[in-house]
């Protein structure tokens, strides 16, 4: 099993422009969610999804946008990039919560640098 | 809403030697679970070891243990026997046991960077 992927590794772009950061695992997980890294500061949840076609906001969700088409995929849209979106972006998935301890899995991460 | 924190921001301990870090949560949940995730220079986030909040007993990982103290809202991390691959940033997390509130993901703290000197 590949576990978690994410692409790109890294990625540079210009405020206002767009892009979309793909997640994928191959672990049957229902449960998919993004999360941002800034310096000095723990991950912080932006959107997350409980199964196909189901999704919701996190803590941090503005300028964000996700969709899930299906099981495996969960990518998630930068808008229109603004500067204060620099940071790394993780992707997690686990088994869907209902009562237990479930372990998130963590893709490895994308750094993205707004200019 | 729940919150983590971390009051170290920086932990050296010599290889070999023990070190403990700290954590403590606010939360007016009862069933929830605590988790400590490591992060290398690599970017990786690593599960270190779990904590289910109904349990007395400390969860135990090897040379990882942790300290759970529910009524204070704390879980320190102990790494024994310290090597040079345990240098990283270490993460406290919280998630809620609460079928709806676990959907929510988990709440981290900002870290604690721990250098080990050879």
């Amino acid at each position: 099993n590949a576990g978690v992927t994410q692409t790109p590794k890294f990625q540079v772009l210009k405020t206002g422009q767009s892009m979309t950061l793909q997640c994928a695992q191959d672990m049957n997980h229902e449960y998919m969610s993004w999360y941002r890294q800034d310096p000095g500061m723990g991950l912080r949840l932006i959107h997350y999804s409980v199964g196909a076609g189901i999704t919701d906001q996190g803590e941090v969700p503005n300028g964000y946008n996700v969709s899930r088409s299906t099981t495996e995929d969960f990518p998630l849209r930068l808008l229109s990039a603004a500067p204060s979106q620099t940071s790394v972006y993780f992707c997690a998935s686990s088994k869907f919560w209902t009562g237990g301890p479930y372990e998130q899995y963590f893709g490895p991460g994308t750094r993205l640098t707004v200019t | 809403a729940q919150t983590v924190t971390q009051s170290q921001p920086e932990m050296s301990v010599q290889e070999a030697e023990t070190v403990t870090l700290s954590c403590t949560y606010d939360t007016s949940e009862s069933d929830y679970y605590l988790f400590w995730y490591k992060q290398p220079p690599s970017r990786q986030m690593i599960l270190v070891i779990r904590q289910e909040a109904y349990k007395q007993q400390n969860a135990t990982e090897n040379r990882f243990s942790v300290n759970f103290q529910k009524a204070a809202k704390s879980f320190s991390l102990k790494i024994s026997d310290s090597q040079l691959g345990d240098a990283a940033m270490y993460f406290c997390a919280y998630r809620s046991g609460y079928s709806g509130g676990g959907a929510d993901g988990l709440t981290f703290g900002k870290g604690t960077h721990l250098i080990i000197q050879p």
